[in-house]
């Protein structure tokens, strides 16, 4: 059973540029959720996809944008790349219940590096 | 607002001493859900525990241990007879029931270190 997945690894882009990111979630999951982790600090929620549609949405700027396909995989996108957007980007996928706790699975992440 | 305090940043302890990790939460809701997450060098989340805000029954599964206490808005994570293994960022969460818990408010983090 395949967790979830990220690609890729690690990626520098330059100041200005645009970069997408991609996340496959973990078998039988249709939630995913994306975070920003800069270094020493702890991961920030930048946005979640439910049904293709994005449902809850943190305190980040529409640079950044995302996108579900209908296997529930997701896309990350980062338009007018700036120094501080260099950071850990961590996906996680999970299966949609109300009133519950939901346990969140978590990718090994991208490093994004702006140069 | 919801907020995650983990006041310790770094804490380095001698392979099988105890050692106990502090976190302190703030949320607005009757109905929430706090986690502990450890994050190895590889950088993956790895999950540890769930609890929901109802439920202040600590429990112990094998060398970890947590003591939820709701009056005080803690909720401590403890490793007994800790090993190198264990040297890992741990991050406290929290999520609210309201919005099916999706949303997660993570701490800064401890950073532990276990020396041989």
């Amino acid at each position: 059973d395949a967790g979830v997945t990220q690609s890729p690894t690690h990626l520098i882009k330059t100041r200005g540029q645009q970069v997408t990111l991609r996340c496959s979630p973990k078998s039988g999951h249709d939630t995913v959720s994306w975070y920003q982790q800069a270094l020493g600090q702890g991961p920030q929620f930048i946005f979640q996809y439910y049904e293709e549609e994005e449902r809850q949405r943190g305190n980040f700027p529409d640079r950044f944008s995302g996108h579900q396909f209908p296997n529930y995989s997701s896309e990350l996108n980062v338009n007018a790349l700036l120094l501080g957007d260099s950071a850990l980007y961590l996906c996680a996928s999970s299966l949609v219940q109300t009133g519950t706790g939901v346990k969140q699975y978590f990718g090994p992440g991208t490093r994004l590096t702006v140069t | 607002a919801q907020k995650v305090t983990q006041a310790q940043t770094e804490i380095s302890v001698v392979e099988k001493e105890d050692v106990t990790l502090d976190c302190v939460y703030e949320t607005r809701d009757t109905t929430y859900y706090l986690f502990w997450y450890k994050q190895p060098p590889s950088g993956e989340l790895v999950f540890l525990i769930r609890r929901n805000s109802f439920d202040e029954q600590n429990e112990i599964s094998g060398r970890y241990s947590w003591n939820f206490q709701k009056s005080t808005s803690s909720f401590n994570f403890t490793i007994t007879a800790s090993q190198v293994v264990d040297s890992a960022v741990y991050f406290c969460a929290l999520s609210e029931a309201w919005n099916y818990g999706q949303n997660f408010v993570f701490g800064p983090g401890t950073r532990l270190s276990v020396l041989p």
